[in-house]
C-alpha cells in the first residue's frame, strides 16, 4: 500500500506570492490533516478535513487554507506569503475521526520563503 | 489545553548503550491518546506506538519498550542497545477524545548514537 505522498517536495518562493501544496493520503483513509513545522515553533496543527469538511482548525492566520477532494486528496494554500511561513509542511492521514487510530505522515513539503 | 512535554533537547549515547526518552503531558480529559513518532533526516515522520489513557500495559517491540504511568502523566520511550539507524528526533504527542486529528506534539528529543 503506497504512504502519504506530497508535492512537491521543496519549494522556493518570495515574499508576497502564494502557494499551494498538495497531499495524496493513503488509499482508503479519508481524513487527512496538515501541520506546520518550524524550528522555533516546532509542530503546530493548521488544519483537519474529513469527506471535504474542514473539522478542525489550528490557530493560523486566514492566509493559511486548504480543501478536500472527493477522491480524499487534500490542497492546502497559503496567500501573501511571509517569511515566518518557511517551514516544513507535513500532511497526515487516517482512516476515520476515531482518536485512537494513529496518523501516517508523508515526507512533506519544504517551503522557503526569500 | 493539552500539553506535552520532551525536556530532554539532545542526547548522545555510544552505539549499544540504552537510552530513556522522557515525556510528561498534561490535559483534563479522562480518555486521551498518547503517540511517538520518530523523525530521520529525511523529515517524514514515522508512527511508532499509540497508547490509550485506559491502558497502563507497558508495552515491548524488539529494542524499543514504552512506560506508561498515568500517576505521574509520563510516557517515557526506552532504546535498548541503540543502533547508529536509531539517530533522528523522536516526538511524543497527544490527542483526546472528541479532539480529532490534533495532535499535540512535544518539542522532540534529538538522539544521537555515534560508534
Amino acid at each position: 500500500k503506497a504512504g502519504v505522498t506530497q508535492t512537491p517536495r521543496y519549494l522556493i518562493k518570495t515574499r508576497g506570492q502564494q502557494v499551494t501544496l498538495s497531499c495524496s493520503p493513503i488509499s482508503g483513509h479519508r481524513s487527512v490533516s496538515w501541520y506546520q513545522q518550524t524550528p522555533g515553533q516546532g509542530l503546530q496543527f493548521l488544519f483537519e478535513y474529513f469527506s471535504e469538511t474542514q473539522r478542525n482548525k489550528g490557530n493560523f492566520p486566514g492566509r493559511f487554507s486548504g480543501r478536500q477532494f472527493s477522491n480524499s486528496r487534500s490542497e492546502m494554500n497559503v496567500s501573501t506569503l511571509e517569511l515566518g511561513d518557511s517551514a516544513l509542511y507535513l500532511c497526515a492521514s487516517r482512516s476515520d475521526l476515531r482518536g485512537y487510530n494513529e496518523q501516517f505522515f508523508g515526507p512533506g513539503t519544504r517551503l522557503t520563503v526569500l | 489545553a493539552q500539553k506535552v512535554t520532551q525536556a530532554q533537547t539532545e542526547i548522545s549515547v555510544v552505539e549499544k548503550e540504552d537510552v530513556t526518552l522522557d515525556c510528561v503531558y498534561e490535559t483534563r480529559d479522562t480518555t486521551y491518546y498518547l503517540f511517538w513518532y520518530k523523525q530521520p533526516p529525511s523529515g517524514e515522520l514515522v508512527f511508532l506506538i499509540r497508547r490509550n489513557s485506559f491502558d497502563e500495559q507497558n508495552e515491548i517491540s524488539g529494542r524499543y519498550s514504552w512506560n506508561f504511568q498515568k500517576s505521574t502523566s509520563s510516557f517515557n520511550f526506552t532504546i535498548t542497545a541503540s543502533q547508529v539507524v536509531d539517530s533522528a528526533v523522536y516526538f511524543c504527542a497527544l490527542t483526546f477524545t472528541g479532539g480529532g486529528n490534533k495532535l499535540t506534539f512535544g518539542t522532540g528529543t534529538q538522539l544521537k548514537v555515534e560508534l
